[in-house]
């Protein structure tokens, strides 16, 4: 099993582009989440899905979009790329909502 | 629902007691975790307390204590490793009402640095 896999591993965008984070589960968990990670910050909730079709925003949900049509992906959408989306972006998964998140390995992006 | 933890630089000497601290705040205790990140790495799962026993053992040598009293959650190590170098997160899933969703909520995180 890959677990979570997460693509692409690095990016720099410029300001105003668009781009899509991969990521992709083999666990058949029903619960999946996307995380930004910011130094002292700790890792904070973009968007949560609990099952395929149903999405719903987390803490810091503006400038991202997602889907979710099927189990597996859970793709992250940067619609227009601005610097304060800097950080590393970790999607996760769980069997359960009450149960651990498995994370992927990550995506450092950086805007200029 | 907060989790807050003490002390964003822990260093001690290869050998010593780690203790990393965490406290939540939550009308309902949470399920609690600790996680592990490595340098550009992901996290890894170190042990999680879900409302058994309130005394956890997890991977490494790592333990952690549920306090309902004192609203903390501990993590200890008797004895440092240079291997033990790593940024450390606790992590809370509010689960009042039956279910959380899987939405995390992660304090700070605490970089622990270890001394030869």
């Amino acid at each position: 099993n890959a677990g979570v896999t997460q693509t692409p591993k690095f990016q720099v965008l410029k300001t105003g582009q668009s781009m899509t984070l991969q990521c992709a589960q083999d666990m058949n968990h029903e619960y999946m989440s996307w995380y930004r990670q910011d130094p002292g910050m700790g890792l904070r909730l973009i968007h949560y899905s609990v099952g395929a079709g149903i999405t719903d925003q987390g803490e810091v949900p503006n400038g991202y979009n997602v889907s979710r049509s099927t189990t597996e992906d859970f793709p992250l959408r940067l619609l227009s790329a601005a610097p304060s989306q800097t950080s590393v972006y970790f999607c996760a998964s769980s069997w359960t909502g009450n149960t651990e998140a498995f994370f992927g390995q990550g995506t450092r992006l950086t805007v200029v | 629902q907060s989790v807050t933890q003490l002390g964003s630089h822990v260093s001690v000497s290869e050998g010593a007691l780690v203790l990393l601290r965490c406290n939540y705040s939550s009308s309902v205790p949470p399920y609690l975790f600790w996680y592990v990140q490595y340098p550009n790495q992901g996290l890894q799962l170190l042990l999680k307390y879900t409302s058994a026993a309130t005394l956890v053992k997890g991977i490494n040598g790592f333990e952690a204590e549920f306090k309902k009293s004192e609203t903390s959650f501990h993590l200890t190590k008797p004895s440092a490793h240079m291997s033990d170098a790593a940024e450390y997160f606790c992590a809370a899933l509010n689960n009042a009402g039956g279910t959380s969703y899987g939405k995390l909520t992660f304090g700070q995180g605490t970089i622990l640095t270890v001394h030869p």
